[in-house]
């Protein structure tokens, strides 16, 4: 059964980057036939997708996010990540960890999620 | 870019059917498959319908998808409804520009 499971520190300091690292057990992260992706949920709020990113490194992102955002896949690890600079209040949230069937297609395995507060 | 616009709230009655539409706001609506989300309270989304109107496995077949190119909307149905069935919905698309969107979600109440 896949897995996945985001780690990173649940509190960050305005004007810092976000790191985050999705861990996929239960399967490989190269394949073919899959994408790999981030969504972020802000409290009471809806979803929203961040960006995706293929093993070979292909990215994709949320034109809203696009400036700050870096997505990366270390197959050695079987892990993906992000990174999100310069974070305001506003990027609180519960970062997602999922996989996607195809671009255009549905997120069938998601993590846990992990809440990310922005503070001093 | 473009918006997928979902109803705040529906809200029904046990055993009721409840059906919950999202509306593209550019291109057709057929031109990219339309996913359907559940998230209870809580809890991780789930997918209830993906490529319009297939239901993943384990998933009961009081659940159905379609979509309406006359009105440029998606719509899920749930028939029968159940208390278990009080969550939130979300729908989500793709652009031409590589880029997925999720709708504004819709809270199912279950009188």
């Amino acid at each position: 059964q896949l897995q996945l499971q985001e780690s990173g520190p649940g509190l960050v300091k305005p004007s810092v980057t976000l790191s985050l690292t999705c861990t996929v057990s239960g399967g490989s992260i190269r394949s073919n036939n899959y994408y790999w992706g981030w969504i972020r949920q802000p409290p009471g709020k809806g979803l929203e997708w961040i960006g995706s990113i293929h093993y070979s490194g292909i990215t994709y992102y949320n034109p809203s996010l696009k400036s700050r955002l870096t997505i990366s896949v270390d197959t050695s690890n079987n892990q993906f990540s992000l990174n999100l600079s310069s974070v305001t209040a506003a990027d609180a949230a519960v970062y997602y960890c999922a996989r996607l069937v195809k671009l255009g297609h549905h997120f069938d395995y998601w993590g846990q999620g992990t809440l990310v507060t922005v503070s001093s | 870019n473009f918006m997928l616009t979902q109803p705040h709230s529906v809200s029904e009655s046990p055993g009721k059917t409840v059906t919950i539409s999202c509306t593209r706001s550019s291109d057709s609506i057929a031109s990219h498959y339309v996913q359907w989300y559940q998230q209870r309270p809580g809890s991780v989304p789930t997918t209830v319908i993906y490529e319009d109107n297939q239901r993943p496995s384990g998933v009961p077949d009081r659940f159905s998808g379609s979509i309406d190119s006359s009105s440029n909307s998606a719509s899920l149905t749930i028939s029968g409804l159940k208390t278990e069935d009080e969550a939130d919905y979300y729908c989500q698309s793709y652009d031409n520009i590589n880029r997925e969107v999720f709708g504004t979600g819709t809270k199912v109440i279950v009188l």
